[in-house]
């Protein structure tokens, strides 16, 4: 699975919009980008995932570059609880076996 | 979707010492997966516990130190053998659901353990 590079930690103000980035230069044409949060104390959560279209959900949209090469999840309206770690995972097409594999996330804080 | 519970939620063991943890899903999943994340640090997968068969270990884990069961597709175990301080961390236990739409994981809690 591709690797992926995000920022350590960002904050956010709250009800504002949080645009978490992501770059996977080295995806292929296979991989989808899925992204998870784990807040404080829990199990990570999934969020949304994508593969070459921007996709929205009731939590999140995922915006994706046309080249693939990174991406944004952006929470429109950013809450307290929002604040948790966000992963950005590449992994291979639907119906693989693999697991996920976590980077180190970004630590989104959202202030008040 | 699929709910994920663990047992125990916490423990504090001494070195030397065995702790199991128990995972029960409430739907069948296809895979289930057993991580660990050290204080401060991301998830790293110990094994993949494979029904009916020996689990599938990634490099730096052995069987010996966390023998894996899983008998039916809703259940699993991990058990942490002769532990140390080092052993520390909390341990999530992970499921795919079967006919999943897009191979979603789903994750319990966690058991923190600690060792003294």
């Amino acid at each position: 699975d591709a690797k992926t590079t995000q920022p350590p930690s960002m904050d956010c103000a709250e009800g504002r919009a949080a645009n978490l980035p992501c770059n996977h230069s080295t995806i292929s044409g296979n991989e989808y980008v899925y992204w998870y949060r784990q807040i404080h104390s829990q199990g990570p959560q999934y969020i949304i995932h994508g593969l070459k279209n921007n996709e929205t959900n009731e939590m999140a949209s995922l915006i994706i570059t046309e080249d693939r090469k990174s991406s944004t999840l952006i929470l429109p309206h950013a809450t307290l609880r929002d604040t948790a770690v966000y992963y950005c995972i590449v992994r291979v097409a639907q119906g693989s076996a693999r697991q996920l594999t976590f980077g180190s996330g970004t630590q989104l804080t959202v202030l008040p | 979707s699929a709910v994920i519970s663990q047992k125990p939620s916490r423990d504090i063991c001494q070195r030397g010492t065995s702790l199991t943890i128990q995972c029960q899903v409430d739907s069948q999943v296809t895979m289930m997966f057993w991580y660990r994340q050290q204080p401060g640090q991301s998830l790293t997968l110990i094994a993949t516990a494979n029904q009916g068969s020996e689990a599938t270990y990634e490099s730096g884990f052995v069987i010996d130190k966390f023998p894996i069961s899983r008998p039916n597709l809703t259940f699993s175990t991990l058990t942490v053998s002769n532990m140390s301080p080092e052993d520390s961390s909390i341990y999530l236990c992970s499921g795919r659901l079967a006919g999943g739409s897009h191979n979603e994981q789903f994750f319990g809690p966690g058991t923190r353990l600690t060792v003294l």
